[in-house]
């Protein structure tokens, strides 16, 4: 699987939107990117993933560089409650093959 | 509702003994994973089952071992010859039918004195 690269943390006002950049410039053709979220001692939780398209949900948007190089996850409006450890992961869609990496992860602090 | 039990939510055992984590799921899910977690560190693949009576080690597996002898239960211990236990465990699960990769249980805190 690819590697992905995020910053190490980052802050966010309640109320605004958050932008979560991860950059996975190795990424193949037949990887997605997931983002998936932890909240402090729980399990992670899943938030989206894509392959080449945006995308968007109840929880976020997932926006990919037409290179696919890169992509942003974008919380539309903070609140405090999306304070967690946010995981970008690139897998490829192997049929049985489910196993993902999660490196450190963006820190992200949503101050009110 | 479906979903993924991890039992006990916290648990200290003394030095040298093994210790069991309990994991099952009512999902249906055909694979099942182990997560080990430090402070501050994300999180390493300890083993994972895709079929019931088969499972392979992850990246860092010595030390552990599980068992798969039903589909909703995947039992983790943690032996003694794991030189650095405490740490937080997280259970998943998987099927290919759904794209939105792993449900994750919602973990075990252990603690060796």
């Amino acid at each position: 699987d690819a590697k992905t690269t995020q910053p190490t943390s980052m802050d966010c006002a309640e109320g605004r939107a958050a932008n979560l950049p991860c950059n996975h410039s190795t990424i193949s053709g037949n990887e997605y990117v997931y983002w998936y979220r932890q909240i402090h001692s729980q399990g992670p939780q899943y938030i989206i993933h894509g392959l080449k398209n945006n995308e968007t949900n109840e929880m976020a948007s997932l926006i990919i560089t037409e290179d696919r190089k890169s992509s942003t996850l974008i919380l539309p409006h903070a609140t405090l409650r999306d304070t967690a450890v946010y995981y970008c992961i690139v897998r490829a869609a192997i049929f049985n093959d489910y196993k993902l990496s999660f490196g450190a992860g963006t820190t992200v602090t949503v101050r009110a | 509702d479906g979903g993924i039990t991890q039992s006990p939510k916290y648990l200290f055992r003394k030095e040298g003994q093994n210790v069991t984590l309990s994991c099952e799921q009512n999902l249906n899910h055909d694979a099942m994973y182990w997560y080990r977690q430090d402070p501050g560190q994300g999180l390493r693949l300890i083993y994972y089952s895709q079929i019931v009576n088969d499972f392979q080690k992850g990246d860092i597996a010595e030390g552990y071992s599980v068992s798969r002898e039903k589909k909703e239960s995947f039992p983790l211990t943690v032996t003694s010859a794991q030189k650095n236990p405490t740490a937080f465990y997280l259970c998943a699960s998987s099927t290919p039918t759904e794209s939105y990769g792993y449900t994750f249980g919602s973990g075990t805190r252990l603690t060796v004195v």
